[in-house]
């Protein structure tokens, strides 16, 4: 089945910073990679996604990357602020494309 | 309701008892999902409902746990003879269907086990 890794696992900048998350997969007929992030007490929300068809996508201060031939997509936060704190999911969708696999998370920390 | 509602929120139990969480999913929902999150963990899949189709059960750690659904609605996930381990976030989450939809999170069932 599908593996996905999570890079970091904790991450700490100074608002205003960038920060990145790095995700790989283990299918290569995933197709479909989104980013969910998880605020303390509450439930993980959609914030981003991207399908193979496209490199790379971009909503505000978020971005995200994707290289098919290497297996790994990316997360970009730029000018990072207080409310950018949270656990962040990378997530794949498996081969039989019903169901995600989550990577294991990464907790981000913002400085004021 | 608007959103993926679960209940209780917050569930403290004593080992060896059996408890049920519930899951409210957003009405047209086909899909279904549990998912267990240890603290400052990841997201463990634990079952996945999808329409009418057999679930997949794949993910539930041992015969301890089993879920239902009843139709494309309400889903149960019960744990018998609760274990320490068992202490987690039980979070359940619903899409239109398909790995590709987006999923709607509820706020989790916090789970205790004493």
């Amino acid at each position: 089945g599908e593996n996905v890794e999570q890079h970091p696992s904790t991450l700490s900048v100074q608002e205003g910073d960038s920060a990145v998350i790095k995700c790989t997969y283990s299918d290569s007929a995933s197709n479909y990679f989104p980013w969910y992030k998880q605020e303390l007490g509450k439930g993980p929300q959609l914030i981003i996604d991207i399908r193979s068809n496209v490199g790379e996508k971009k909503d505000q201060r978020i971005a995200v990357t994707l290289n098919k031939t290497a297996k790994h997509f990316s997360l970009h936060i730029t000018e990072t602020q207080p409310e950018d704190s949270a656990v962040y999911f990378c997530a794949a969708v498996n081969n039989a494309g019903n169901m995600l696999t989550f990577g294991g998370g990464t907790r981000l920390m913002v400085k004021p | 309701g608007a959103g993926v509602s679960q209940s209780p929120s917050n569930k403290v139990t004593e080992k060896g008892k059996d408890v049920e969480l519930r899951c409210d999913p957003i009405s047209g929902h086909t899909a279904l999902y549990w998912y267990r999150q240890r603290l400052g963990q990841g997201l463990e899949f634990l079952i996945y409902f999808q329409g009418n189709s057999a679930p997949d059960k794949s993910g539930l750690p041992s015969d301890r746990f089993s879920a239902e659904r009843t139709g494309e609605s309400v889903s149960t996930l019960t744990i018998q003879r609760t274990q320490q381990e068992d202490s987690a976030v039980y979070l359940c989450a619903s899409s239109w269907g398909g790995g590709e939809e987006k999923l709607f999170f509820g706020s989790g069932t916090q789970l205790s086990v004493l």
